[in-house]
C-alpha cells in the first residue's frame, strides 16, 4: 500500500524567510510525484510533476526535487500571497489513482 | 472556459436522504477522480473511472455510488448509508496513469 507522509504538518515563516516542505514516499514502482497549491474553500492547483530521482522543477518561488524516497518543496524568498496548504501525492504503476499525504499548511506573515 | 465544474458549492442534506453531485469536465480527460477531504486532513480516494462504462473503488467507497455514461461528466451519489457524510468534495479529471490531475473548486456538503 502506498504511503505518503508530509512535515511539518504547519509552517509559519516571517516574508522573505526561506524554506523546505519535505514529502516522503513508499510507493510500488513510482509513476510520478505530484506537488499541488490549495487555497481554503478551493480545489487543490496543480504545481509540479516529478518522474524521476534527482528531478527538479522551478516556478516563481518554488522548487521542487525528487529523491527514491522524498521531494522537497523548496520556498525561497516567500511573500503572504505564498500562504497556503501544499499537498503531495504519487502515482504507482499499478493505476491511475493519486495518494495524498496530509499537508504542510505554510502561513508566511509580512 | 476550460476546466472541471462542480456544482452546487454548497449543499445541505437531512439525515435519510441521498443527494448527487455534479462534476463536468472540457477538458476531453480519459480519466475522473472523486476525493473527500476532512477538516484538517489530506484527499482520499472515492472513487475513478479509467474510461467510459467503467469505474472502481477506491479507499473509502462504502456509502457512495458513482455513474460514468458520458466522458465528461461523472457524478456521485451520496447515499443514507454513508454514515459521516459532512466533508468538502472534489472532483479531478487527468490523462490517466504517471499524469497529474486537475481539480475543480469542490462541493461542501452539510447533513443537517
Amino acid at each position: 500500500e502506498d504511503q505518503v507522509t508530509q512535515s511539518p504538518e504547519a509552517l509559519r515563516l516571517q516574508e522573505g524567510e526561506s524554506s523546505s516542505l519535505n514529502c516522503s514516499y513508499t510507493v510500488s514502482g513510482l509513476r510520478g510525484l505530484f506537488w499541488y497549491r490549495q487555497d481554503p474553500g478551493k480545489g487543490p492547483e496543480f504545481l509540479f510533476t516529478l518522474y524521476s530521482a534527482g528531478e527538479e522543477k522551478e516556478k516563481e518561488r518554488l522548487k521542487a526535487t525528487l529523491t527514491k524516497k522524498e521531494s522537497f518543496l523548496h520556498i525561497t524568498a516567500p511573500k503572504p500571497e505564498d500562504s497556503a496548504t501544499y499537498l503531495c501525492a504519487v502515482n504507482n504503476n499499478a493505476g491511475n489513482m493519486l495518494t495524498f499525504g496530509g499537508g504542510t499548511r505554510l502561513m508566511v506573515k509580512p | 472556459d476550460g476546466g472541471i465544474t462542480q456544482s452546487p458549492k454548497y449543499l445541505f442534506r437531512k439525515e435519510g436522504q441521498n443527494v448527487t453531485l455534479s462534476c463536468e469536465q472540457n477538458l476531453n480527460h480519459d480519466a475522473m477522480y472523486w476525493y473527500r477531504q476532512d477538516p484538517g486532513q489530506g484527499l482520499r480516494l472515492i472513487y475513478y473511472s479509467q474510461i467510459v462504462n467503467d469505474f472502481q473503488k477506491g479507499d473509502i467507497a462504502e456509502g457512495y455510488s458513482v455513474s460514468r455514461e458520458k466522458k465528461e461528466s461523472f457524478p456521485l451519489t451520496v447515499t443514507s448509508a454513508q454514515k459521516n457524510p459532512t466533508a468538502f468534495y472534489l472532483c479531478a479529471a487527468g490523462r490517466g496513469a504517471g499524469t497529474e490531475a486537475f481539480f475543480g473548486q469542490g462541493t461542501r456538503l452539510t447533513v443537517v
